[in-house]
């Protein structure tokens, strides 16, 4: 079980550009979860999937941060038009079930906007 | 307003001490608690769960829950400095939605 796996590690983008950032959960976990974690702001829910579907999106920032999931094996978060206050840890999890949802993370994606 | 406080923020032990960890929730609707560990430049790793009233013992480490008061704590005894590392502590909504909260964290430090 490799668990949850992140791509890249770290990213850098000019302000104003596109970031994607890919997620592959473990095998058989039903429910996928993004958070960022910065010192200021400390671990921040961003939004999460169960069996696929977009259930909470309440912690994303609206105009410019997309999450899908188009299969169980991947999800994907979107920002545009990077902002430097986009800079963080992207954090992503993956949990078994609904009633004792522990969360897996991943290693995460440094973002950094220059 | 965080719906997860976690004190003291930082806290410094002598190794083969103890360190006391406090968790409070500000959501009645929380049912369930978790305390994870997060070493440095590393990603959070699940370390005890709990939701009965309570205590729950894992070697060296100990989780107390008061579900009336909606705190919980976390001791770590004979603390080493392999322990150093910040803790957070997660509550679950007790709702359909079941988003879980962190709190900021605490950071420990185990001296030699």
């Amino acid at each position: 079980n490799a668990g949850v796996i992140q791509t890249p590690r770290h990213k850098v983008t000019g302000k104003g550009q596109e970031a994607t950032l890919w997620c592959e959960p473990i095998s058989g976990h039903s429910a996928v979860f993004w958070y960022r974690q910065t010192i200021v702001q400390g671990l921040e829910f961003l939004t999460y999937f169960r069996n696929q579907a977009p259930i909470d999106d309440s912690g994303m920032p609206k105009e410019r941060f997309s999450a899908q999931m188009p299969n169980q094996s991947h999800s994907t978060l979107k920002i545009q038009s990077t902002q430097p206050q986009d800079s963080a840890v992207y954090l992503c999890a993956s949990s078994q079930t609904k009633f004792q949802n522990t969360l897996y993370f991943g290693a995460g994606t440094r973002l950094s906007v220059l | 307003q965080q719906k997860v406080q976690q004190s003291p923020e930082s806290l410094i032990v002598p190794e083969g001490g103890m360190a006391s960890l406090n968790c409070t929730s500000s959501d009645r609707n929380v049912d369930y608690f978790w305390w994870y560990r997060q070493h440095s430049g590393k990603s959070p790793k699940m370390l005890m769960s709990i939701f009965s009233n309570g205590e729950k013992e894992e070697g060296r480490f100990t989780v107390h829950l008061n579900k009336a008061s909606l705190h919980t704590s976390l001791h770590i005894r004979d603390s080493q400095p392999s322990d150093s590392a910040l803790y957070l502590c997660a509550a679950r909504e007790g709702s359909a939605l079941g988003r879980l909260h962190f709190g900021a964290g605490t950071q420990l430090i185990v001296i030699p």
